[in-house]
């Protein structure tokens, strides 16, 4: 039962162009949703958040993009750069109102940049 | 502020054996988690800690496995009669205790079951 789902495992873009990221989800208890950068062999690192009672968080050259009625979060990286190749993980805490924040991780996008 | 630091970074046993990992979570975070990650998969939640407390624990943990946090600080992951399928990297993540902190993961440990 995958309740975050990223169904684009890879993204190629050239440095310079936007990179789009994009994440579907199934449970509409979901409130808060999380994006993570994953570079290999090091553990993830936040990245950007979104509430539910917004549809759009921005970051410098980062923003997220939701829309509730689609189950639906993007993540915009405006211009893309090399180094900003990693997997990118959306996640969300399970949203029952307990006092946990354990994440549910989608499966990833590994972005690539190239020069 | 040190981050979550996780030891040892690369293990490698052969089936059968008991391997134990150790997770140092930022000092003023009492929230505590474990995650394992496949390849090609994101990380799935194993277990969580508020303080010493043992909160919540995953399916995915079957009884070869066990995590303790003693004092509240530091934890420890053992998995025993370890197995091929036991094989990932293994991530700690540390939090404040509000809802809807982000969490900070260490770097991982990399299990190889051979």
């Amino acid at each position: 039962d995958q309740q975050v789902k990223q169904n684009s495992p890879s993204l190629s873009v050239q440095e310079g162009r936007i990179s789009i990221l994009n994440c579907d989800y199934t449970n509409s208890m979901f409130d808060y949703f999380l994006w993570y950068k994953k570079y290999p062999a090091e553990g993830p690192t936040f990245l950007i958040s979104i509430s539910s009672i917004k549809d759009k968080n921005e970051d410098g050259r980062f923003t997220v993009f939701l829309n509730k009625s689609a189950k639906h979060l993007s993540l915009h990286i405006v211009p893309s750069q090399p180094g900003d190749s990693a997997v990118y993980f959306c996640a969300a805490p399970p949203g029952y109102g307990g006092a946990t924040n354990k994440l549910i991780f989608g499966t990833g996008t590994l972005l690539a940049v190239q020069p | 502020d040190t981050g979550v630091s996780q030891d040892p970074r690369h293990k490698i046993t052969k089936r059968g054996q008991n391997v134990t990992f150790r997770c140092d979570p930022i000092s003023e975070h009492n929230r505590l988690y474990w995650y394992r990650q496949t390849l090609g998969q994101g990380p799935e939640f194993l277990t969580y800690f508020q303080n010493e407390a043992q909160l919540e624990k995953s399916r995915l943990l079957s009884d070869r496995f066990s995590a303790e946090r003693p004092k509240g600080s530091f934890s420890t992951l053992e998995i025993q009669r370890t197995e091929q399928g036991d094989s990932a990297m293994y991530l700690c993540a540390s939090s404040l205790d509000r809802r809807n902190e982000k969490l900070f993961f260490g770097s991982g440990t990399q299990l190889s079951v051979l």
